[in-house]
């Protein structure tokens, strides 16, 4: 059971918008920014969104995030087919010693 | 360019220990955390701990206290991820990343797949 909540899957044509939510507490996401993570099939994660809705270089505009009291959510526009892949959403959860925690991700098919 | 490179695929049986390396290269190696998160078959990413490469300082996820031990190589900009008593649900790969305290993790290294098998 991870901390924070994802969809276990999601959908889209190619062309379509796509949205990701992420739902965690006042502990985590409600106080703290929210880095978004991109697995490509039997690859290593990569950074894909930070502090909230900051693009690291070389990530296409079509992907943006925005974060709202305690959900943060991923959209995707403009769907490509290489847009297939498992999203994970991560924060940091304040508690006696903290630590970072992930949502359970959400695998996203492009039909 | 930035890389991280791990040391290759362990099978190791029940109670044992197990050593992951991560060499570092394209940076300065004292100069941003590593950290370290596994992934079973199948499964979502899972914080181990992190660690500043600079003082050697480290911190561990609640569930790998007394477990886990991050250390490095400065010399050679390698960090360290031991696991200690190992047992079957401890198979998944490993993987290290670089980043801050934001949480910009990247990039990542390739993963190394340790398996625990009798």
């Amino acid at each position: 059971q991870s901390v924070l909540t994802q969809p276990p899957s999601a959908s889209g044509t190619p062309g379509q918008r796509v949205t990701i939510s992420c739902s965690g507490s006042s502990s985590n996401i409600g106080r703290n920014p929210v880095n978004w993570y991109q697995q490509l099939p039997g690859t290593a994660p990569k950074l894909l969104i930070q502090s909230n809705n900051q693009r690291p270089s070389g990530v296409p505009d079509r992907f943006s995030a925005s974060k709202s009291g305690t959900s943060a959510s991923l959209a995707i526009t403009g769907l490509q087919s290489e847009d297939e892949a498992d999203y994970y959403c991560a924060s940091w959860h304040d508690s006696m010693s903290g630590s970072w925690v992930f949502g359970g991700g959400t695998k996203l098919t492009v039909l | 360019q930035v890389q991280l490179v791990q040391s290759g695929a362990e099978v190791k049986k029940p109670g044992a220990s197990v050593k992951v390396s991560c060499k570092a290269s394209g940076y300065t190696f004292s100069t941003k955390d590593i950290i370290w998160v596994r992934q079973a078959t199948g499964q979502g990413l899972e914080w181990m701990g992190w660690m500043n490469p600079n003082t050697g300082n480290a911190a561990y996820a609640e569930k790998f206290q007394g477990r886990v031990i991050m250390t490095r190589n400065t010399s050679i900009s390698t960090a360290y991820m031991e696991l200690i008593s190992l047992r079957a649900e401890d198979t998944a790969v490993y993987y290290c990343t670089r980043g801050s305290y934001i949480g910009d993790f990247s990039p990542w290294g390739q993963g190394t797949l340790v398996t625990v098998s009798s």
